[in-house]
């Protein structure tokens, strides 16, 4: 099967410009999250859809970001307008079950600068 | 609030020696946890599942181990390679709610030939 895809791999953008970063998730995965990792910190939760409804999104910084997932198959992470400390990668993850007993599968990231 | 912490940070060792990395959970209520391991520029791969339940997972040259109680969990890497060289996280998913993983900053191996 097909694995999590996220693209861009890479984008670099200017401080207060728009980003869209997507990710496809493995087929038939209702469950879908969505993390990132700044420089220097650890990987932290942004949200989590079921579907295309969105569980938890505690994790979302501001509302500079935005998350859809329409019709419950890819996602969108927007960032508008982008500020510096936006930089990090951005990585999704896709789960049949939010309990899985398989973990998660996460996808290879987007690394996103602003400068 | 679930906290991970991951010991050492970095660690550089000669190749076909064998290792342990270390990671500790401050709230031992889990439902599993993972290791990962994240080579530089690309994305996690999983390693190790370990469920709330069981204590050990093995698979070719790792053994992962789980002492929830204590909240502990340590990745045994046997007759380290070059190619074994990355960053390895740990990670643990709650019990309750999105089950979503709370990471640590992860251990940098680095292993020399």
């Amino acid at each position: 099967e097909a694995g999590v895809t996220q693209f861009p791999s890479h984008s670099v953008i200017e401080k207060g410009q728009t980003v869209t970063l997507r990710c496809d998730p493995i087929s038939g995965h209702d469950n879908l999250y969505w993390y990132r990792r700044v420089m220097g910190k650890e990987i932290k939760f942004l949200l989590h859809f079921v579907k295309e409804s969105k569980q938890d999104e505690s994790g979302m910084p501001n509302n500079r970001f935005l998350a859809e997932r329409t019709g419950g198959t890819y996602s969108t992470l927007k960032v508008q307008p982008a500020e510096l400390e936006d930089s990090g990668v951005y990585f999704c993850a896709s789960s049949w079950r939010p309990h899985s007993d398989y973990g998660y599968t996460f996808g290879s990231g987007t690394r996103l600068t602003v400068v | 609030k679930q906290e991970v912490t991951q010991i050492p940070a970095a660690l550089s060792v000669p190749e076909g020696e064998n290792l342990v990395l270390n990671c500790s959970f401050t709230d031992s209520a889990i439902y599993n946890l993972q290791w990962f391991r994240q080579d530089p520029g690309k994305g996690l791969t999983s390693l190790l599942l370990i469920q709330s339940s069981q204590r050990e997972q093995t698979s070719g040259r790792l053994n992962a181990s789980l002492d929830k109680s204590s909240g502990r969990s340590t990745l045994y890497i046997a007759a380290s390679q070059p190619g074994d060289s990355a960053t390895y996280l740990c990670a643990v998913s709650g019990t309750s709610g999105t089950y979503k993983y709370i990471f640590g900053t992860g251990t940098r191996l680095k292993v020399l030939a």
